[in-house]
């Protein structure tokens, strides 16, 4: 079954610098890849996808960059704030498997350096 | 409001004992997920529901079974609790616009089991 490798288990920068989280993964029919945040003893929520038709997808302070020939891609976080700080989990899914059933990569613990 | 709520957040099992965890959805959701997410590990599938009396395995059921008779409600069965289902579980539901969309997380139920 797919399997999604993300690279860091933790990250700091220091406030107000970019940052950028990489995943892998294994099956060349992913197609939706996902990322989602979770805030220290908080549940987590949804902060940015992207799909296989585009390679790139930006929200606001946040993109994601996919390259499916290396079957790589990231979140890039620029301006870093304090409220960036939480553990960063990717995901990929494909058509097919019904629903969305996402394998997630083991996490990012993402902080500012004071 | 959409929201994805779960009962109990906290809960200490003697081994052997049952277990029940309970989740709701207010936003008439077809797809009903249970994770468990350990340090180092990430989120691990135990079962998808796809729909009232429509349940799926996922990575992980063993030791596990689930139900859901109302589309709104989810539960999560541990008969014979083990110490290694020690964890936080979480609950999720989504659309199913196809096979992707957005995961909305229940605020996790952490589980002991001595």
């Amino acid at each position: 079954g797919e399997k999604v490798e993300q690279h860091e288990s933790t990250l700091s920068v220091r406030e107000g610098d970019s940052a950028v989280i990489n995943c892998t993964y294994t099956d060349t029919a992913s197609s939706y890849f996902p990322w989602y945040k979770q805030e220290a003893g908080k549940s987590l929520h949804f902060v940015i996808d992207i799909r296989s038709n585009v390679d790139r997808k930006q929200s606001q302070r946040l993109t994601v960059l996919l390259d499916k020939k290396a079957k790589r891609f990231s979140l890039h976080i620029t301006a870093t704030q304090p409220e960036d700080s939480a553990i960063y989990f990717c995901a990929a899914s494909k058509p097919g498997t019904g629903s969305n059933r996402l394998t997630f990569g083991k996490g990012t613990k993402f902080s500012l350096i004071p | 409001d959409m929201k994805v709520t779960q009962m109990p957040r906290y809960l200490i099992k003697r081994m052997g004992e049952n277990v029940l965890l309970e989740c709701g959805q207010d936003m008439s959701h077809e797809t009903m997920y249970w994770y468990r997410q350990d340090p180092g590990l990430g989120l691990q599938l135990i079962y998808i529901s796809y729909d009232v009396d429509s349940n799926s395995e996922g990575d992980i059921p063993k030791g596990y079974r689930v139900s859901r008779k109302k589309r709104e409600h989810f539960s999560l069965i541990l008969d014979s609790a083990k110490t290694n289902q020690t964890s936080v579980y979480f609950c999720a539901s989504s659309l199913s616009e196809g096979t992707t969309g957005q995961l909305y997380f229940g605020e996790g139920s952490k589980l002991t089991v001595l």
